[in-house]
């Protein structure tokens, strides 16, 4: 089976753009989960997915969202993008829930200018 | 106030030693993640644990759900066990140590 995949790997936008990331999971899993990753902050639960629903959100800005299509395949958007942003953004995929086991894409590396 | 604490924050090795990396947290977590982060970024998920002990390889984890600790231990460490070693504590959602970046020289 192919792994969680991610596109773009790397990403250089500047302030006040907005990006799209995308994460296919492994094949058959439904749930899709987003983390961002900052040296200052370490990883953090950016929301999950699960058929199509968004079914928990972390603490961040209204200006990151996310959805998941039919396919279990997941985006997120940032818009208004701060330098702040600058991150490794990381997705999981779960057969179900979160709770369990999760494979981790390679992520994409977003720098904000 | 971060629900998941780990330590060390850095420890270095020889090769062959064994290695332990030890995981507090609080309540409300309801089973407790181990992972490994290679340098470029990818994570793997190595155990995930709500009771007793797993193994795979030289690779152990133990938890003790009363005293909300958990431990990965590394059996005759090799300097490709040189990686960050994060644990996730499951609430709703993942909450995350600050990890363990450990270095493993022959």
């Amino acid at each position: 089976k192919a792994g969680v995949t991610q596109t773009p790997r790397y990403l250089i936008k500047t302030r006040g753009q907005q990006v799209t990331l995308s994460c296919s999971p492994i094949s058959g899993h439904r749930s899709v989960s987003w983390y961002q990753q900052t040296p200052g902050q370490g990883l953090q639960f950016l929301f999950e997915y699960f058929s199509e629903t968004q079914r928990n959100k972390g603490n961040f800005p209204g200006r990151f969202s996310g959805r998941q299509f039919s396919n279990s395949r997941s985006e997120m958007n940032v818009s208004t993008l701060e330098l702040g942003d600058s991150a490794l953004y990381l997705c999981a995929s779960s057969l179900a829930i979160s709770q369990e086991t999760q494979y981790f894409g390679p992520g994409t590396r977003l720098l904000v200018l | 106030k971060n629900e998941v604490e780990q330590s060390p924050q850095n420890l270095t090795a020889q090769e062959g030693e064994f290695i332990t990396i030890n995981c507090s947290y609080s309540v409300g977590i309801s089973a407790l993640h181990w992972l490994q982060q290679h340098p470029g970024g990818g994570i793997v998920s190595l155990f995930m644990l709500s009771s007793g002990k797993k193994k795979h390889g030289r690779l152990i984890a133990t938890i003790n759900i009363q005293e909300k600790h958990s431990s990965l231990h590394i059996t005759a460490s090799h300097p490709r066990d040189s990686a960050v070693y994060i644990c996730a504590g499951n609430t709703d959602k993942l909450i995350f140590g600050t990890g363990t970046r450990l270095q493993v020289f022959p």
